[in-house]
């Protein structure tokens, strides 16, 4: 069972255009929610993360939006660029334990 | 030094072979991971240690051994492995405040081939 659904499978992107991926979640005991970059051949790397106190984060051209009572949560990337052209989970993990619930991740491709 | 160090970067075997992946941080963080990941796949969570204690294994085959000798290092011991086992072996670690989890930072990975 997937606990963390992720949309779109895969998404083409202009340069400069803004890429939107979409996570939502049915388990109430999540509550911080990280979004990981991946490049080929590489290991994820955390990009961005919010916790449900806040409806939206920002760090540079990446925007998380929170939506709590809806269980949903997204990245935007804003002015998108050909660099940022990989594979992109959304994840979360619950208020006990130590465990990471991902998404089933995005192919981006932000055509030049 | 955020860093997690995984050797070796790629590593190809026979089926009957033992081979031994291993992982180090020296970030001070208390929970480790092992991930399989197969292309186009999410991180596929196989073992956590929490504190050098085996904490999860997720229904992982025998042929599988982790170990976890320190603080600051994780073995993923391999033997008789099938071809489908052939992936990347993502290994994680996090600190953990509060005895919980937040951030999580993922080494390279292991480039694993079973011919």
């Amino acid at each position: 069972q997937q606990q963390v659904k992720q949309s779109p499978q895969s998404l083409i992107v202009q340069k400069g255009g803004i890429s939107i991926i979409n996570c939502a979640y049915e388990n109430t005991a999540f509550d911080y929610f990280p979004w990981y970059q991946q490049f080929p051949g590489k290991g994820p790397a955390l990009l961005i993360a919010i916790r449900p106190d806040v409806s939206e984060k920002k760090e540079g051209r990446f925007t998380i939006s929170f939506n709590k009572s809806a269980k949903q949560f997204s990245l935007h990337i804003m002015d998108s660029q050909p660099g940022d052209s990989a594979t992109y989970f959304c994840a979360a993990t619950p208020n006990t334990g130590n465990q990471f619930y991902f998404g089933t991740g995005t192919s981006l491709t932000v055509i030049p | 030094d955020t860093e997690v160090t995984q050797t070796p970067k790629h590593l190809v075997m026979g089926m009957t072979n033992k081979k031994s992946l291993k992982c180090e941080q020296h970030m001070g963080h208390r929970a480790m991971y092992w991930y399989k990941q197969k292309a186009k796949k999410p991180p596929e969570l196989m073992f956590v240690y929490s504190y050098e204690k085996l904490s999860i294994n997720e229904s992982v085959p025998s042929r599988f051994s982790p170990e976890c000798p320190n603080s600051s290092l994780l073995n993923l011991h391999l033997h008789a492995l099938q071809p489908e086992d052939s992936a990347l072996y993502l290994c994680a670690s996090s600190p953990t405040p509060s005895g919980r989890v937040y951030e999580q930072y993922f080494g390279p990975g292991t480039r694993l081939t079973v011919t």
